[in-house]
């Protein structure tokens, strides 16, 4: 299948500062990607859809102004986590849709655990 | 809104038995995929199969097949010949030709040696 990359795959920070997760599309050009939240034992939870060269769609309850996302290209899409806090502290996974597969199927980074302190 | 459940929080198996895992879905979409992933301790989703609902036939990926009712509304992933890298955690997830993927709660499959 395709191959989706995330970067840093984890981080620790200091409560107040910013941090920024990078999701690459590797062999595949997608107009969307997904950011996702995962707590320990559950599900994923979707933040929010990033479509490229357009703002992103939030779902309901998660700060726009607190999670920022840039899909600037084809193959990238950002998640800036903005003077993050504890309660922040959790698996981001990205995903991106490849629109070649039946079905348009997501393929998923390896996710990236924050860590702040 | 579209809902999947997973109606089975654990399940274990015996290494080379057979194992099936529940699902159900709530949709009034006529035109939809379903997925299942697994997520094994390293966290990483893993397409594991996927079902067009357009299609009569059960998608089968070499030991993994599934069982699907449209009009049930059930979608069960069974693993043959299981093995020990089977074991993970199971996510069955919906998604419609308009809206982003729904994920069930997950099942954590064990596989006993």
């Amino acid at each position: 299948g395709a191959v989706v990359s995330q970067h840093p795959s984890r981080v620790i920070c200091k409560s107040g500062t910013s941090v920024k997760i990078e999701c690459r599309s590797l062999d595949f050009q997608a107009t969307t990607m997904f950011w996702y939240r995962q707590f320990p034992k559950q599900s994923l939870m979707l933040m929010a859809t990033s479509n490229e060269g357009s703002k992103a769609t939030y779902e309901q309850g998660v700060e726009k102004d607190k999670f920022l996302i840039n899909h600037a290209s084809l193959t990238l899409s950002t998640l800036t986590v903005t003077s993050a806090h504890p309660e922040d502290s959790s698996f981001y996974i990205c995903s991106a849709r490849d629109r070649r597969t039946a079905g348009e199927t997501q393929y998923f980074g390896p996710g990236t655990r924050l860590l702040v302190l | 809104a579209q809902t999947v459940t997973q109606s089975q929080p654990e399940m274990s198996v015996q290494e080379a038995e057979t194992v099936t895992l529940s699902c159900t879905y709530d949709t009034s979409e006529s035109d939809y995929y379903l997925f299942w992933y697994k997520q094994p301790p390293s966290r990483q989703m893993i397409l594991v199969i996927r079902q067009e609902a357009y299609k009569q036939q059960n998608a089968t990926e070499n030991r993994f097949s599934v069982n699907f009712q449209k009009a049930a509304k059930s979608f069960s992933l069974k693993i043959s010949d299981s093995q020990l890298g089977d074991a993970a955690m199971y996510f069955c997830a919906y998604r419609s030709s308009l809206n982003d993927m729904r994920f069930g709660a997950g099942t954590r499959l064990t596989v006993k040696p």
